[in-house]
């Protein structure tokens, strides 16, 4: 099936650094979405966006709805051993909630204390 | 609120036995159901979209008389895997919206890990 372009595909940190991770299509998006995966467990939502150069904040994390709606981007600051895990961009076509989400291949994330 | 639950967690058959994996809304009515499956390293891949009262969508190349997919109520979908064989070991994954609202979006469960001998 379709995917989003998302890198890079894996990042290993020192605790405090800075992370930054994007996603490209080449399709328009409606909807760009963030999620974090746990070993194991299922994606929970981080941070949601809805229109094209949005940019919000959830705690640490930033991302931003790309203006020519075919990118996103999720920052982290002063990264933390919690944040390991994988990342995940997912974008939508369709507005409204019933439509299916694409998903980028993941950028796995593991930080050094 | 928003919270999502599978069962079971984890399941290990035989080849050629069925698997039923129930997903459910615990705190919220959920008009549309995803069932995703999810191979090691890899990202997730939409298998069907799962509407209340009426037959689940699949997407291109998964086959719907060996994934039965059945939405019976607002807070629950089941996926049937039918006659189970060792390729179709996975993660599968659902995920719930709520009903109404557009920015409402999807809720994943815990998953449930198969694992076919």
């Amino acid at each position: 099936g379709q995917q989003l372009n998302q890198s890079p595909q894996s990042m290993f940190i020192q605790e405090g650094e800075d992370v930054s991770m994007n996603c490209t299509s080449s399709s328009i998006f409606n909807t760009w979405l963030w999620y974090k995966q746990d070993p194991g467990e299922g994606p929970v939502l981080l941070i949601a966006l809805y229109k094209a150069g949005e940019l919000t904040s959830n705690g640490r994390l930033t991302a931003q709805f790309g203006i020519t709606r075919k990118d996103s981007f999720l920052n982290i600051s002063a990264s933390i051993p919690s944040d390991v895990g994988i990342y995940f961009c997912a974008g939508r076509y369709r507005s409204g909630n019933t439509g299916k989400l694409i998903f980028g291949q993941g950028t796995t994330l593991q930080v050094k204390p | 609120g928003a919270v999502v639950s599978q069962h079971p967690s984890r399941v290990i058959c035989k080849s050629g036995t069925s698997v039923k994996i129930e997903c459910r809304s615990l705190d919220f009515q959920a008009t549309t159901m995803f069932w995703y499956r999810q191979f090691p390293k890899q990202s997730l891949m939409l298998m069907a979209t799962s509407n209340e009262g009426s037959k689940a969508t699949y997407e291109q190349g998964v086959e719907k008389d060996k994934f039965l997919i059945n939405h019976a109520s607002l807070t629950l979908s089941t996926l049937t895997v039918t006659s189970a064989h060792p390729e179709d070991s996975s993660f599968y994954i659902c995920s719930a919206s709520r009903a109404g609202g557009p920015y409402n979006e999807q809720f994943f469960g815990p998953g449930t890990r198969l694992t076919v001998l």
